[in-house]
């Protein structure tokens, strides 16, 4: 079946633009996740959704990171006035909860994003 | 979450057994054993999990020492294809709350034809 998919899978932009990162998860997973990995380093939580609870933003590394879920489904990360230690690929994962297990995480192919 | 120590890489022939130690000697009793892999330019993928017992699945052996302090992922026949990170991670499932992942440096594993 369909697995996670993220668009754009490359975005160039010029420092103190905007950005907006688009991830679908796979059909039916209440779990999202944005996760983003600097080259060559670990990856770095930024921000959790579980179906309509409130999400846990405690990853994000500045005000100037912000995301939103629509009907518990697409999320969208965005960067406001984009500055060049944001460049990194941003990935994106999903998983199935059921508020008793806990399942893996299923990982789209990333959005490599470069601040000019 | 419990910090684990991994070999920064590791060099396999093609089709021997690749066998992968991680070290995570502050465990605690309600923590699990992940381990997740990353090919270049791809999304991390899950291979296999463990709290306890050793687990084997399609793609991996997870052996997980008595005591808990250490364990290994085992490739049973490593091919091209498995050159990848291999990330170790040690974490609760919390029923409430982000189950998010803290990936660390992870070992290089470079399968040899």
């Amino acid at each position: 079946g369909a697995g996670v998919s993220q668009s754009p899978s490359n975005k160039v932009t010029e420092k103190g633009k905007d950005v907006e990162l688009r991830c679908d998860p796979i059909s039916g997973h209440t779990a999202l996740y944005w996760y983003r990995q600097s080259l060559g380093q670990g990856l770095e939580f930024l921000i959790y959704f579980q179906g309509n609870s409130a999400p846990d933003k405690s990853g994000l590394p500045s005000d100037r990171f912000s995301a939103e879920r629509t009907g518990g489904s697409v999320s969208t990360l965005t960067i406001q006035r984009t500055q060049q230690e944001d460049s990194a690929v941003y990935l994106c994962a999903s998983s199935q909860w059921t508020g008793r297990l806990v399942y893996e995480q299923y990982f789209g192919p990333g959005t490599r994003l470069t601040v000019t | 979450d419990a910090k684990t120590t991994q070999p920064t890489s590791m060099d396999c022939a093609e089709g021997r057994a690749a066998n992968l130690p991680c070290n995570h000697s502050t465990i605690s009793g309600n923590e699990y054993v992940y381990w997740y892999r990353q090919i270049h330019s791809q999304g991390p993928q899950y291979i296999i999990h463990g709290l306890k017992n050793n687990e084997t699945n399609e793609m991996a052996s997870l052996i997980i020492t008595e005591d808990r302090k250490s364990s290994t992922l085992i490739l049973p026949h490593a091919t091209l294809r498995d050159t990848a990170v291999y990330y170790c991670i040690v974490r609760v499932n919390l029923a409430t709350g982000a189950n998010n992942l803290f990936f660390g440096t992870g070992t290089r594993l470079t399968v040899i034809p």
